[in-house]
């Protein structure tokens, strides 16, 4: 079984540029979470899909930021524009469906540099 | 909004020597789920704990939720190279709510 997949894994972009980061979960797994870890700090919840539709965004920080999942397969995070703060590594994690309460799968993150 | 505090925030040991991680909610908490991330890797499920003062073992590891389930800890005995990370506790208010992170402890061993 192939785990959760993100692309890219490191992104450098400049103050003010447009970033879309990619998460592919695990197949057949309905429910996807987007997190953010800043440097030394929690892993801090964004949002949650089940399937398609977003059941839980109250995590995100604001309206630069933007979540997709369409056909609810793959989902992308699109940071537009982008500032310093959002520097960080962003985690999807992925579970079954139905299973509200079952582990999360982590992809391997992607980190966000913005300079 | 719900808080999830680790402690200690870093914690370096002598190959061999204990270690002990305490996770506290500011809300009770449905249950908790403890997880490790490898330098350079991503967060792995280790452990989720349900039951007011449930105790569960992993070979070395010890977790325990309090009779208040508003705090846990992870105790590792006798701690090798492999420990190292850094050790997150994760905790859910109701069944199926978001899961909130602690800030994580990360853990050194030296040989």
């Amino acid at each position: 079984e192939a785990g959760v997949t993100q692309f890219p894994s490191h992104s450098v972009i400049e103050k003010g540029q447009t970033v879309t980061l990619r998460c592919d979960p695990i197949s057949g797994h309905d429910n996807l979470y987007w997190y953010r870890r800043v440097m030394g700090k929690e892993i801090k919840f964004l949002l949650h899909f089940v399937k398609e539709s977003k059941q839980d965004e109250s995590g995100m920080p604001n309206n630069r930021f933007l979540a997709e999942r369409t056909g609810g397969t793959y989902s992308t995070l699109k940071v537009q524009p982008a500032e310093l703060e959002d520097s960080g590594v962003y985690f999807c994690a992925s579970s079954p469906r139905g299973m509200f309460n079952s582990p999360l799968h982590f992809g391997n993150g992607t980190r966000l540099t913005v300079t | 909004g719900q808080q999830v505090m680790q402690i200690p925030q870093y914690q370096h040991v002598q190959e061999g020597e204990d270690f002990t991680t305490y996770c506290n909610s500011s809300t009770t908490l449905s249950n908790i789920q403890w997880y490790k991330q490898r330098p350079g890797g991503h967060p792995v499920f280790l452990i989720q704990l349900v039951k007011s003062g449930e105790v569960k073992k992993q070979k070395r590891l010890t977790f325990q939720f309090g009779e208040a389930k508003k705090n846990s800890s992870l105790h590792i005995t006798a701690t090798q190279t492999t420990d190292v990370g850094t050790y997150f506790c994760a905790g859910r208010e109701t069944s199926g709510s978001r899961l909130t992170f602690g800030e994580g402890t990360q853990l050194t061993v030296n040989p």
